[in-house]
């Protein structure tokens, strides 16, 4: 287990509907990173947060957004949902915001179906 | 480019045999490549990296080769077991400090036959 923890799940939604995936990283990890992984994609880095502040964005739609709380927790945003945001949701956490050897420790995801 | 191309697909090795992932990639301020591990139903872990200053690096039955001139980075399976069957991302990570988002390639699922 990498002590990383996602809710929910799996997700089954309805298109134009909107969603929030939670994301607890490690006890200690200041950085939170989203990916999303689809079959013809693979794993895209979506967005970065470290310690409450943005760090980096990724090819992130205009209709997810994220944040990440004084807890250290994240939430992930999508609105608007589409078929094709039908994807697994990955969160990794690290303890720095990058450099050196700053390992990711990713969840078991949460898959979002949009039917 | 912020681009790593990911080949074979798709791999299937017996038993005992040697299972070659290879990865490749343009930019040139990529300064670390890991490698990960993804069970199904799991998400990915890191099983093993490598910076662009070593040209190999070993733990138990993996390795990695770097290739800096050619922008080429292969991993090793020797002796590859059943266990190892799984899906292999290689990734690659900007050089800067400013961030640490990895950049991953497409995904080899590889099955090892008993």
């Amino acid at each position: 287990d990498s002590g990383v923890t996602q809710t929910p799940k799996h997700l089954i939604t309805a298109t134009g509907q909107r969603v929030t995936l939670r994301c607890s990283p490690r006890s200690g990890d200041l950085s939170v990173y989203w990916y999303q992984q689809s079959l013809d994609q693979g794993l895209q880095f979506l967005i970065q947060y470290y310690n409450g502040e943005e760090r980096a964005k990724g090819n992130i739609l205009e209709r997810f957004s994220a944040q990440q709380f004084p807890d250290l927790h994240s939430e992930l945003n999508l609105s608007s949902l589409e078929l094709g945001d039908s994807a697994l949701y990955f969160c990794a956490s690290s303890v720095g915001m990058g450099g050196g050897a700053d390992e990711q420790f990713f969840g078991r995801g949460s898959r979002l179906s949009v039917l | 480019q912020q681009q790593v191309k990911q080949s074979p697909q798709s791999l299937i090795v017996q038993k005992g045999g040697i299972s070659i992932i290879n990865c490749a990639y343009e930019n040139t301020a990529f300064d670390y490549f890991p490698w990960y591990q993804q069970f199904p139903g799991k998400g990915p872990a890191l099983l093993i990296a490598i910076r662009p200053d070593v040209s190999e690096k070993k733990e138990g039955r993996f390795t990695i080769s770097f290739n800096k001139s050619a922008k080429q980075f292969s991993l090793h399976i020797m002796d590859s077991q059943p266990g190892d069957s799984a899906t292999y991302f290689c990734a690659a990570r900007i050089r800067g400090g400013a961030t640490n988002k990895l950049i991953f390639g497409t995904g080899t699922l590889l099955a090892v036959q008993p």
